[in-house]
């Protein structure tokens, strides 16, 4: 069973700059959510992709956006980018229809804004 | 919308000494409740779940769970604290729509 990866590990970027982060899903698994995660504090919802389609949203602007393969793999892209978008984020893949099943994370993308 | 309280920052135990670390949560409808933990700079590992019958829940690396429904607590134990315990500890909810809601977060240290 391949468990959920992300790249890349870490990332440094400036203000303005856009960032495309990947997570490929666990094997079997067609639903992937993804979360911010600031120094300190837990995750925070930002979306969650199921059949190539959005299919929930947390309170993130629209420059947060994402994408979800055929494959189930997914991006989360991020635009004009701020200081505080300074994070871990995060990906877990799950199976939609069964919220008694844990979602499966990655160790995540350290992303930081110069 | 669900949400999830996590009343402690950081608790302290001694090795040996049984643990504690509380969670309130708040949902319509059924809870689906989760404890992960996080290790540094690692993602977030399920420790166990509660879904429904028992309200005793036991999970990984001898951690249990303790359900109240008329408190709507889900507060996450352990017998005996090991040194390797030491961690920051998530819960979280789920209700049928399927996206999960964690708290902020309980950095476990366990001193020898």
């Amino acid at each position: 069973e391949t468990g959920v990866t992300q790249s890349p590990t870490h990332l440094i970027k400036t203000r303005g700059q856009q960032v495309t982060l990947r997570c490929s899903s666990q094997s079997g698994h067609n639903t992937v959510s993804w979360y911010q995660q600031a120094l300190g504090q837990g995750p925070q919802f930002i979306f969650q992709y199921y059949r190539e389609e959005e299919n929930g949203r947390g309170n993130f602007p629209p420059r947060f956006s994402g994408l979800q393969f055929p494959n189930y793999s997914s991006e989360l892209n991020v635009n004009a980018l701020e200081l505080d978008d300074s994070a871990l984020y995060l990906c877990a893949s799950s199976l939609m229809g069964l919220p008694n099943q844990p979602q499966h994370f990655g160790d995540g993308t350290r992303l930081s804004i110069l | 919308a669900q949400s999830v309280a996590q009343p402690e920052d950081q608790v302290n135990v001694a090795e040996g000494n049984p643990l504690t670390v509380k969670c309130t949560y708040s949902v319509s409808g059924n809870p689906y409740l989760f404890w992960y933990v996080q290790y540094p700079n690692r993602g977030l590992q399920f420790l166990l779940k509660y879904i429904t019958g028992d309200n005793l829940v036991k999970g990984s690396y001898g951690f249990e769970a303790e359900f109240n429904k008329s408190q709507t607590s889900f507060h996450l134990k352990k017998p005996s604290a090991l040194v390797s315990d030491s961690a920051l500890y998530f819960c979280a909810v789920r209700d049928n729509n399927n996206d999960m809601r964690f708290g902020a977060g309980t950095r476990l240290t366990v001193k020898p």
